[in-house]
């Protein structure tokens, strides 16, 4: 059975660099099938994809969070990793990692546990 | 403002059915497949139907979707108290080149 584990800090001050992994296990980050991304949720919201990674190591984002995002695999380690620049309060959200298929609506079909990040000084 | 426009409450008591609607433009419910989440509180969405009306292994046959034009539904029939959670669709935007999310529904089982 596929896990996404995520890590990284709770708390990150503003104008500072949000940093997240997922470890996936049960199944290898190196497939061709799948996309690897991230999706967030801002305490009492809703959902907002944020970006994805593609087996051929391109990466997309969404527009609105500009150029700020970075996307990366790790095969060594079985992980992929988020990094959002220039955090502000807005950015305090739950951030999820999940496994994406690109295939029949491309659903995110794995989640990871979600991590609580807060922006604070 | 999310992309996909859903009600924000739907309820109902044990036994009836209840649909959630969904939705969006051209770019995405009109030419894509819609997914359904459910997420129960505190913890993390879970894929409840994909590819508009395929249910993941496990869930109930009481869960279906079904999609016209630029709308989509999800039915759920038999209600249990158990499907009290937030329900949110998604769809790929062929635009933006990624996923979008309607604002989610909160199910209230009476």
């Amino acid at each position: 059975q596929l896990q996404l584990q995520q890590s990284g800090p709770g708390l990150v001050k503003p104008s500072e660099t949000l940093s997240l992994t997922c470890t996936v296990s049960g199944g290898s980050i190196s497939s061709t099938t799948y996309y690897w991304g991230w999706i967030r949720q801002p305490p009492g919201k809703g959902l907002e994809w944020i970006g994805n990674i593609r087996y051929s190591g391109r990466t997309y984002w969404n527009p609105s969070l500009k150029s700020r995002v970075t996307i990366s695999v790790d095969t060594s380690k079985n992980q992929f990793s988020l990094k959002l620049s220039s955090v502000t309060a807005a950015d305090t959200a739950v951030y999820y990692c999940a496994r994406q298929r690109p295939d029949y609506g491309v659903p995110f079909d794995y989640w990871g546990q979600g991590t609580l990040v807060t922006v604070s000084s | 403002q999310s992309v996909l426009t859903q009600p924000p409450s739907a309820s109902g008591t044990p036994g009836q059915r209840v649909s959630i609607s969904c939705s969006g433009s051209s770019s995405n419910v009109g030419s894509n497949s819609v997914n359904w989440y459910q997420q129960l509180p505190g913890t993390a969405p879970k894929l409840l139907m994909y590819s508009t009306t395929v249910r993941p292994s496990g869930v109930p046959d009481r869960f279906s979707g079904s999609k016209s034009g630029t709308s989509a539904s999800l039915a759920i029939s038999g209600l249990q108290s158990e499907d009290e959670a937030d329900y949110y669709c998604a769809a790929w935007d062929d635009s933006l080149n990624g996923a979008v999310f309607g604002g989610g529904t909160k199910l209230t089982v009476l």
